[in-house]
């Protein structure tokens, strides 16, 4: 079946603009993370939904970054103001419910804020 | 605080040796453990996992890990390494949210 998908794949944008990155988990998956991949940073974790709910944001690194889940599928991720150091590959990975721990990865966006 | 260390950031080895890449884990109680595999411009793609049970996991490609409570460590091995295993291998963590804390990630180069 169809994994995770991402898009844009890549996004070119300019310091200051605000950004949306979009998530398609797989179908029926129902726990989606946001995870940021830097040079400087390496894997970092961002938020987590389960459902259209978000019980762990801790990874958000400012209010500048936010979230959101509608229908228990597709998730956005939007920065607002970008700024250089978000530049990165953003991942997002889906994992089905019960016991199952496994996540699938999406192929990534690469933000670049110039 | 929870942790992940990949002590080795770039290993090299040459096409047909064995292969150990260490992980170490810092954890309050033994957390579910993975290794994923990132080639040049791909995403992340899960290797093997360890939740419970026999502490031999086996995974996709010819690779295995060992798991080992005394010593926190979650050590991913291939008898003998072809060219295309090349690149970037990535121990991880979880607790039962699924939340995966990364280790720093080892870079694997293969000679001819």
């Amino acid at each position: 079946g169809a994994g995770v998908s991402q898009s844009p794949s890549n996004k070119v944008t300019e310091k200051g603009k605000d950004v949306e990155l979009r998530c398609d988990p797989i179908s029926g998956h129902t726990a989606l993370y946001w995870y940021r991949q830097s040079l400087g940073q390496g894997l970092e974790f961002l938020i987590y939904f389960q459902g259209n709910s978000a019980p762990d944001k801790s990874g958000l690194p400012s209010d500048r970054f936010s979230a959101e889940r509608t229908g228990g599928s597709v998730s956005t991720l939007t920065i607002q103001r970008t700024q250089q150091e978000d530049s990165a590959v953003y991942l997002c990975a889906s994992r089905g419910g019960g016991t199952s721990y496994e996540q699938y990865f999406g192929p990534g966006t690469r933000l670049t804020v110039t | 605080a929870q942790s992940v260390t990949q002590p080795d950031i770039h290993i090299t080895v040459s096409e047909g040796a064995s292969l150990e890449l260490r992980c170490n884990y810092s954890y309050g109680a033994t957390p579910y453990l993975f290794w994923y595999v990132q080639s040049p411009g791909q995403g992340l793609q899960l290797l093997l996992k360890y939740f419970s049970g026999d502490t031999l996991v086996q995974g996709i490609k010819g690779f295995e890990a060992e798991f080992k409570r005394s010593q926190s460590s979650f050590t991913l091995r291939k008898p003998s390494v072809h060219w295309s295993d090349a690149a970037e291998y990535f121990c991880a963590a979880s607790s039962n949210t699924g939340k995966l804390i990364f280790g720093q990630g080892t870079t694997l180069q293969v000679k001819p």
